[in-house]
């Protein structure tokens, strides 16, 4: 079975704080995904990751940026964290980097964040 | 550009009565079409999905959702529902041209009742 874990369920940061959060696939897969989850928006694309080292922005990147440096590893970064980046954080991976489309995405099980 | 709606956002319903989850879609282009399902403090995993093919597409523990393209629907049904269904389902698309965007909708939460 595909697994991807993500580092913490919970997470409490101040206002301004750098945050980093950890999702690890132990599938190979070569595309990976950071969304966030708000209630009546479903998901939200971030960033997605088709390779080491490459990434593409998607639908909301502002204030985020991401790291791919292992094939297994894609790190989402909060610069600067403020309160409306309060969320929850789900990481995604699939395989097959150019049939993306009908890929199935495996999520971990995601990381509530509080910025107070 | 695509886009997703899904209907109801909360779906009340008694256990063993069916249920019907509803689905459209807005694409001008052929899409991929897919159901998630997320229970309780879990991440999403795949319910379903149609690529190509037959209409009606199936999933082992007894959902099933049809694609109607002259409609831009994928509803999901299941003719009788347990307490253990209880869960957020989402409804996604993508485009069948490649790339890697899925586009989810807001999501349905499924509450069935004993």
């Amino acid at each position: 079975d595909v697994k991807v874990t993500q580092s913490s369920r919970y997470l409490v940061k101040r206002t301004g704080e750098k945050v980093f959060l950890e999702c690890v696939q132990d599938m190979d897969h070569e595309n990976m995904f950071w969304y966030r989850q708000d209630p009546g928006l479903g998901l939200r694309l971030i960033y997605f990751s088709y390779d080491v080292k490459m990434k593409e922005k998607g639908d909301i990147p502002e204030g985020y940026s991401v790291s791919r440096e292992k094939k297994e590893r894609f790190s989402l970064i909060l610069e600067s964290a403020s309160t409306n980046q309060t969320s929850m954080y789900l990481c995604a991976s699939s395989f097959r980097p150019y049939r993306g489309g009908e890929e199935t995405q495996y999520f971990g099980p995601g990381t509530r964040l509080l910025v107070l | 550009a695509q886009s997703v709606t899904q209907l109801d956002s909360q779906v009340p319903v008694f256990e063993e009565a069916p249920v019907e989850l509803r689905c459209n879609y807005s694409s001008s282009v052929s899409v991929y079409l897919f159901w998630y399902v997320q229970y309780p403090n879990q991440g999403l995993q795949l319910l379903l999905k149609y690529l190509s093919g037959s209409t009606l597409v199936k999933s082992i523990n007894g959902f099933e959702a049809e694609f109607n393209k002259s409609q831009t629907s994928f509803h999901l049904r299941k003719p009788s529902v347990h307490i253990s269904d209880t869960a957020e389902y989402f409804c996604a698309v993508s485009l069948n041209t490649g790339g890697f965007k899925t586009i989810f909708g807001a999501g349905t939460r499924l509450f069935v009742k004993a």
